[in-house]
């Protein structure tokens, strides 16, 4: 159960762009669509923003985006807003029954 | 509106155990796999255990095996986590989270309760 590889950091103006990477392996993130990311800000609980590699629940602005290339997948921000600063976390299936793996996180902070 | 109320945190003495519960409403219950993330206080999060809508299935990280184990009571919407031999570096925010699809898709997040492990 290895922890997925986060940058842990990222930074961008508002009105940019940025992607988080989350890489994995053949076993988690290369094996299924089933990567999700929640944003948390400080003090909260996590909050879903992407599943199933690149769907968004209702609610979360079309700003935030996933794709999935082999074993990384990536959350792109678009438009950047002051209150995008949080920190954000992938997770992916791990193929056998209810094992959950999480990436380090990344905390983005908007210049 | 779906809730998950998490309880049963505290301080407790290394070595010692603790019982956490989590009230689930809002919901069918037994329709979801549940979960126990949890997060050390400036840490990231840690999926810790999983269990089966039907119990059948339970599953643990590494770092807890042995140690936790994971129940539930659909009559009550009630998930449990029994933590024995507790350790220091268990001290955390223990979240309860429901799974949405049955492949770790957390959909809803209780606000947490936190555990300190210290003599």
């Amino acid at each position: 159960q290895s922890a997925l590889t986060q940058p842990a950091s990222v930074s961008g103006s508002p009105g940019q762009s940025i992607t988080i990477s989350c890489s994995g392996t053949s076993n988690d993130v290369g094996a299924y669509n089933f990567v999700s990311w929640y944003q948390q800000h400080p003090g909260k609980a996590p909050n879903l923003i992407i599943y199933e590699v690149n769907r968004r629940p209702s609610g979360v602005s079309y700003r935030f985006s996933g794709s999935k290339s082999a074993n990384t997948a990536s959350l792109t921000i678009s438009g950047l807003q002051a209150e995008d600063e949080a920190d954000y976390y992938c997770c992916s299936y791990a193929g056998s029954g209810t094992l959950g793996v999480f990436g380090g996180g990344t905390k983005l902070t908007v210049l | 509106d779906v809730q998950l109320v998490e309880s049963g945190g505290g301080l407790v003495q290394p070595g010692r155990s603790l019982r956490l519960s989590c009230a689930a409403s809002g919901f069918i219950f037994d329709n979801h796999a549940m979960h126990w993330v949890r997060q050390a206080p400036g840490k990231g999060l840690e999926w810790v255990s999983g269990i089966s809508w039907n119990s059948i299935r339970m599953d643990y990280a590494d770092a807890v095996k042995g140690r936790y184990t994971i129940s539930r009571d659909n009559a009550k919407n009630s998930l449990y986590l029994q933590m024995n031999s507790l350790r220091p570096e268990d001290t955390a925010l223990y979240y309860c989270v429901r799974d949405k699809t049955g492949y770790n898709l957390y959909d809803y997040w209780g606000r947490g309760t936190l555990v300190t492990v210290s003599s």
